[in-house]
């Protein structure tokens, strides 16, 4: 069974950093993208970041670059996004998923960016 | 960027009633490969969004075959023959031909009547 498993969401302050993580189980880790999503509250879902299999080309929505950076780890079957300069409206419920077509998700980690 | 417009926002459907969600794209979501890559997803209130159908007509293991996709080009529907309880939620369309950026629709909230 398929299961990512985020971590790392919190409370922080504008202008604050944070690593959010997402670990994978269940299928070959190393076979697949992986991309990060987000839902602030009351909108809908955004395209964050992808990365490809052997973390080797890296994408970001326009509003994230040069501030987020994705990476990831095949020998720990996991996936990271680290999140600088946050600002209020990074404020939202990030997911990771499987793949450019998003065929698992995980339950999510609520980031909360506030003074 | 491509722009992916839904339309209702909102489907009020009462059970057992049919439901059909627009999906238009700014551009052709035919890729070079012949292949358009237009998903749906559902999300159901306090979880997270699941995938319903890729690749415009393809249900995901698990999706009741009242769940349907269809289209091409700019235009793409998914439809619901007969509403259950369990299908309330927030559709949306994600086109992934033209990326990055990958990009979704803004959301149709399914509710009962």
């Amino acid at each position: 069974e398929v299961q990512l498993v985020e971590s790392g969401g919190d409370l922080v302050q504008p202008g604050g950093s944070l690593r959010v993580s997402c670990a994978a189980s269940g299928f070959t880790f190393s076979d697949y993208s992986m991309t990060w999503v987000r839902r602030a509250p009351g909108k809908g879902l955004e395209w964050v970041a992808n990365i490809n299999r052997d973390g080797s080309e890296k994408y970001y929505v326009d509003s994230v670059k040069g501030r987020f950076a994705i990476s990831r780890d095949n020998a720990k079957n996991s996936v990271s996004l680290q999140m600088n300069s946050l600002r209020a409206d990074d404020t939202a419920v990030y997911y990771c998923a499987t793949g450019r077509s998003l065929s698992y998700w995980g339950q999510g980690t609520l980031v909360t960016v506030s003074s | 960027d491509v722009v992916m417009t839904q339309s209702p926002l909102s489907l009020p459907v009462t059970l057992g009633q049919p439901a059909s969600i627009s999906c238009r794209s700014s551009q052709s979501l035919v890729s070079s490969d012949g292949n358009s890559y237009l998903h749906w997803f559902q999300q159901r209130p306090g979880q997270s969004p699941r995938r319903l159908i890729y690749k415009v007509s393809n249900r995901d293991s698990g999706v009741p075959d009242r769940f349907s996709g269809s289209g091409s080009g700019t235009d793409f529907t998914l439809k619901i023959s007969r509403v259950e309880a369990e299908d309330v939620g927030v559709y949306y369309c994600m086109q992934g031909t033209h990326w990055p950026p990958y990009t979704f629709g803004q959301g149709t909230k399914l509710e009962i009547k």
